[in-house]
């Protein structure tokens, strides 16, 4: 079947512009996360959906960060205002359950560059 | 909290050889441990995981690790290296709610 997808699977943009990052989860999945995979940071986690709540958004590294998750599927994640250290590839995952013992499924990514 | 530690960010083999990434684990309760694989480019991929059944765990394409609650360690090892493993390895233990990741060992594998 169809694994995650995310779009786009790259994007430039100028400091100061926001972008907006999809994520299509695996159907069938409540449970939808993202992380953020940057040289400095390694692979971090930003916020866990369930169904389409949100209830960890830890993660998130400043208010110019938000998400949402509608009709308990896809999943934008919204950056404001861009700086150049939110340069990073940013992923996508989804699972069955949440729980923490099931895989979780990742997306390809979308490589975010703030020029 | 939980934790991982990858103990060697880089090791390289020759093809053929055995292949032994190392990892260390925090956990203040019985953990649910992974690894994951990325090559150049491409997403993450499981690999194995342990969720206290067999603390022998055997994944795919060879690979396969131990619990040990003793040494708190989860090793990833491999008997006979194929350049095809070239890539990034991850270490994670899950809270519920979140993967946490250790900060990666990257595989060489030599002719």
């Amino acid at each position: 079947g169809a694994g995650v997808s995310q779009s786009p699977s790259n994007k430039v943009t100028e400091k100061g512009k926001d972008v907006e990052l999809r994520c299509d989860p695996i159907s069938g999945h409540t449970a939808l996360y993202w992380y953020r995979q940057s040289l400095g940071q390694g692979l971090e986690f930003l916020i866990y959906f369930q169904g389409n709540s949100a209830p960890d958004k830890s993660g998130l590294p400043s208010d110019r960060f938000s998400a949402e998750r509608t009709g308990g599927s896809v999943s934008t994640l919204t950056i404001q205002r861009t700086q150049q250290e939110d340069s990073a590839v940013y992923l996508c995952a989804s699972s069955t359950s949440g729980t923490g013992q099931e895989t979780q499924y990742f997306g390809p990514g979308t490589r975010l560059l703030v020029l | 909290a939980q934790s991982v530690t990858q103990l060697d960010s880089h090791v390289s083999v020759s093809e053929g050889t055995p292949v032994l990434l190392r990892c260390n684990y925090s956990s203040s309760y019985s953990p649910s441990l992974f690894w994951y694989v990325q090559h150049p480019n491409k997403g993450l991929q499981l690999l194995l995981k342990y969720t206290s059944a067999a603390t022998l765990v055997k994944g795919i394409n060879g690979f396969e690790a131990e619990f040990k609650k003793s040494e708190t360690s989860f090793h990833l090892t491999k008997p006979s290296a194929h350049m095809s493993d070239a890539a990034e390895y991850f270490c994670v233990v899950s809270d519920p709610g979140k993967l946490i990741f250790g900060q990666g060992t990257t595989l060489q594998v030599k002719p």
